[in-house]
């Protein structure tokens, strides 16, 4: 079955590293992504990852990938206020390869203290 | 390039109203989504487009729901005989084949009184 799932809220202090969870139970997804939500923006892809790679870097992003656990990590280094938002982590079910449809959790909301 | 449009942005109707939404696409993405978000939650896919071929629709796609591109390029959604439970934030988004990111738009929130 489809489903993701994600913890809903983190809180971290400006500076710290920030680690974002998710779970997903098809081990057929292909590719897994992280979407960033601010208030009143559309939805932004942070980045994403291919089933077979086990890490992704992108700057201050660290995608970490547990095909086994079925679990998807999103770390930000050098947390900033201006990354709180909500984050969501959306894969691409067996399938969907020719539509590209996505299946979202519920989203995680990141708290970033000064 | 402006992105994805939606219009409008913001819609309050009386239940049992019809309405549309439009969402405008990046421009030479032949791909377009159509997702339902509710407060707290991530969105759900409804369905989705390639050039004026709908190719999938969500079982959430009631039959009061259609959505229609009819050349290729803008697309709408209309909800008939609207529910409260219909309230929420419709978004759309496009892409190119064979690329792995959606733009979204801004989405329309819509709420059923």
């Amino acid at each position: 079955g489809e489903d993701v799932e994600q913890s809903l809220f983190l809180s971290v202090r400006e500076g710290d590293s920030s680690v974002i969870n998710c779970t997903y139970t098809d081990s057929s997804s292909t590719y897994l992504y992280w979407y960033k939500q601010e208030p009143g923006a559309g939805l932004q892809l942070l980045t994403y990852i291919f089933s077979n790679m086990d890490m992704k870097q992108d700057q201050r992003l660290t995608v970490l990938l547990n095909k086994k656990d079925k679990h998807l990590s999103l770390r930000i280094a050098d947390t900033q206020t201006g990354d709180s938002a909500i984050y969501f982590c959306a894969e691409s079910p067996p399938g969907s390869s020719n539509t590209g449809k996505l299946i979202f959790g519920q989203g995680t909301t990141l708290q970033v203290k000064p | 390039d402006t992105g994805v449009s939606q219009n409008p942005r913001h819609k309050i109707t009386k239940r049992g109203q019809n309405v549309t939404f439009r969402c405008d696409p990046i421009s030479e993405h032949n791909r377009l989504y159509w997702y339902r978000q509710t407060l707290g939650q991530g969105p759900e896919f409804l369905t989705y487009f390639q050039n004026e071929a709908q190719l999938e629709k969500s079982r959430l796609l009631s039959d009061r729901f259609s959505a229609e591109r009819p050349k290729g390029s803008f697309s709408t959604l209309e909800i008939q005989r609207t529910e409260q439970g219909d309230s929420a934030m419709y978004l759309c988004a496009s892409s190119r084949p064979g690329e792995r990111e959606q733009f979204f738009g801004p989405g329309t929130r819509l709420t059923v009184l």
